[in-house]
């Protein structure tokens, strides 16, 4: 089935551990997000990528660091994780028509 | 700067009833907006999306949303309620900015279906 998927489901850390999210999409999409979603907020753009080899900041991108070393594939990386990192991250692309297709998310919990 | 306000964090209808989640935008230039819903555990999904065409856009499972731009407002309806619906909305409004779609999302309203 086309679309993204986020491993891992869900994860608990303890802080100061390193930690990646991963993120495959199957639809050819040039550009990638990363979005976090807390209660209140909405979602807000961490960081993004327009094509592979390329990457940007979005809105939150402190303590986040990306790559984009194929079309498919953006992991996101928790260097150092805090416990306000603790949240629900979801990875999306867009399509031509500007239209962002999201994964299941990762509910992240840093203790 | 482009914004969302969506108006309502929580808002209960009854089966049948009459669905308006609003949603105002402000945006240097012409948008495109967008309706996601979210259901419980779920990542979101387009619903549907004005892209200066018709002002009156139609999305899936019998929703619409009428873009005025002189009430910067792209409000939510559906004329009937259904079970199926209760679940989380955002209206997020979209530009090019810097070469990248820089999407900005509302904070969400999460409707409630009252059997």
């Amino acid at each position: 089935i086309a679309g993204i998927t986020q491993a891992p489901t869900s994860q608990i850390l303890a802080a100061g551990r390193r930690m990646t999210l991963r993120c495959t999409q199957d639809m050819r999409h040039n550009a990638m997000y990363w979005y976090r979603q807390d209660l209140g907020l909405g979602l807000r753009l961490i960081h993004y990528s327009n094509t592979a080899g390329t990457t940007g900041k979005g809105e939150v991108p402190d303590g986040y660091s990306v790559s984009r070393a194929n079309t498919d594939d953006f992991p996101l990386t928790l260097a150092s994780a805090v416990p306000s990192q603790t949240s629900v991250y979801f990875c999306a692309s867009s399509d031509s028509t500007d239209t962002q297709y999201f994964g299941p998310g990762t509910r992240l919990t840093v203790l | 700067a482009q914004s969302v306000t969506q108006l309502g964090s929580h808002v209960s209808v009854s089966e049948g009833a009459l669905v308006l989640l609003r949603c105002n935008y402000s945006s240097s230039v012409p948008p495109y907006l967008f309706w996601y819903v979210q259901y419980p555990n779920q990542g979101l999904q387009l619903l549907l999306k004005y892209t200066s065409a018709a002002t009156l856009v139609k999305g899936i499972n019998g929703f619409e949303a009428e873009f005025k731009k002189s009430e910067t407002s792209f409000h939510l309806t559906k004329p009937s309620a259904h079970m199926s619906d209760a679940a989380e909305y955002f209206c997020a409004v979209s530009d090019r900015a810097g070469g990248y779609q820089k999407v900005t999302f509302g904070t969400g309203t999460k409707l409630q279906v009252i059997p």
